[in-house]
């Protein structure tokens, strides 16, 4: 079966400093992750996905994710903070491309 | 383009009523999918529609039901609402059924507070 945890329900950065989302999977197959953003009254965007091509992986607005099947982790990075970034985060793991599993989510702060 | 519409935004109920959610895939896109997001919880998946007939189906009882239409919009209808119905419910639009998350494009969902 599969299963996401995200590590932190809250992270707090300051603007300009780096940025660490820490999500875990479990699966049983190879899978494909991926992680959102959620803006307050904004559809969920993608950000990036991991489709076991390369384990760094470069997505929209500076976020990258690197894929560690040693330690089945799936983190999501950027170098420096934008208060545009604040946000809530999903990380999403699908097995067979039909069924889905978000995580409960990181609530990004970005202190001025 | 307008993306994925959904109406309305926000909806109150009080216990035991029918409510029904409405959702426009984006342009080409044939395949919608509805999710439930409670407060502080990921969007989990209720079901998916196709050539107008239910696809897939996610741990939700059989008070969730939906439908699909032939210019490819949707519709979810919840009976007799419960205090934990209350939540954000998504739509997403696919161009097609067979594709991965990173093919679906989510609205921004339908408010609903049951009281």
């Amino acid at each position: 079966a599969q299963s996401v945890t995200q590590l932190d329900s809250h992270v707090s950065v300051s603007e300009g400093t780096p940025v660490l989302l820490r999500c875990n999977y479990s699966s049983s197959y190879s899978p494909s992750l991926f992680w959102y953003v959620q803006h307050p009254n904004k559809g969920l965007q993608l950000l990036l996905k991991y489709t076991s091509a390369a384990t760094l992986v470069k997505g929209i607005n500076g976020f990258e994710a690197e894929f560690k099947k040693s330690e089945t982790s799936f983190h999501l990075t950027k170098p420096s903070a934008h208060m545009s970034d604040a946000a809530e985060y999903f990380c999403v793991v699908s097995e067979t491309g039909d069924k889905i599993i978000f995580g409960k989510g990181t609530r990004l702060h970005i202190l001025p | 383009d307008a993306g994925v519409t959904q109406s309305p935004t926000h909806l109150i109920k009080t216990r035991g009523q029918q409510v029904t959610l409405r959702c426009s895939p984006k342009s080409g896109h044939d395949t919608v999918s509805w999710y439930q997001q409670a407060l502080g919880q990921g969007p989990q998946f209720i079901f998916q529609y196709y050539e107008e007939e239910e696809r897939q189906r996610g741990n939700f009882p059989d008070r969730f039901s939906g439908h699909q239409f032939p210019n490819y919009s949707s519709e979810l209808n919840v009976n007799a609402l419960l205090l934990g119905d209350s939540a954000l419910y998504l739509c997403a639009s696919s161009p097609y059924l067979a594709g991965g998350p990173d093919t679906q494009y989510f609205g921004p969902g339908t408010r609903l507070t049951v009281l």
